[in-house]
């Protein structure tokens, strides 16, 4: 595709289920990097791949939280025992190699998580 | 660690007029800067970016944006709106390491 997908676009699911948000990055870029925007917030750092392991991942807020992405490619965010506090938008964003200061990161739309 | 402060959640502006966007970061090593727009439903674009060189640093749309070491500010402009810049405004930062650290936001609302 042109640009980065992420899947769902929204996900409404009730507190302490289990859900996987998927993200489907440019195709070429090797980067791949997971935020969180919260009501009225700017986006958060959660972790960041490089290939298909986690180069960084000082963000993500507790051991509920996990992230894939086995080839390379695709990447899935799960999110294990879920609260009402996980409630936010899940930002997906790409970029070709790393330590380039010119490595632009491409975001998705996001998928809006909603936790009842 | 390293900070980004934008002081102006929202700025309403009529149309035609000039704008500024005020953004202020704190770091101890040098960064990197951007600055981003979010429309309404749709994911972050890039709007413009400071790597070095040249303090003034020009984008899409019209905007522009300077950097100031010394005040540690990097403030986005435009000299006329549009109605179709209504949007939130993100700036953010990135030294060395590869995620970005995001400000609040702020909300240009254009009055027609």
């Amino acid at each position: 595709g042109a640009g980065v997908s992420q899947t769902p676009s929204n996900k409404v699911t009730e507190k302490g289920k289990y859900v996987e948000l998927r993200c489907d990055p440019i195709s070429g870029h090797t980067a791949l990097y997971w935020y969180r925007q919260s009501l009225g917030q700017g986006p958060e750092f959660l972790i960041y791949f490089q290939g298909t392991g986690a180069a960084d991942d000082s963000g993500l807020p507790n051991d509920r939280f996990f992230a894939v992405r086995p080839e390379g490619s695709v990447s899935t965010l799960k999110i294990q025992r879920t609260e009402r506090g996980d409630s936010a938008v899940y930002l997906c964003a790409s970029s070709f190699g790393q330590g380039q200061a010119y490595n632009e990161q491409f975001f998705g739309p996001g998928t809006r998580l909603t936790v009842l | 660690a390293q900070s980004v402060t934008q002081l102006d959640s929202q700025v309403p502006v009529f149309e035609e007029a000039p704008v500024e966007l005020r953004c202020n970061y704190s770091s101890s090593v040098s960064v990197y800067l951007f600055w981003y727009v979010q429309y309404p439903n749709q994911g972050l674009q890039l709007l413009l970016k400071y790597l070095s060189g040249s303090t003034l640093v020009k984008g899409i749309n019209g905007f522009e944006a300077e950097f100031n070491k010394s005040q540690t500010s990097f403030h986005l402009r435009k000299p006329s709106v549009h109605i179709s810049d209504t949007a939130e405004y993100f700036c953010a930062v990135r030294n060395y390491n590869e995620k970005l650290t995001f400000g609040t936001g702020t909300r240009l609302t254009i009055i027609p």
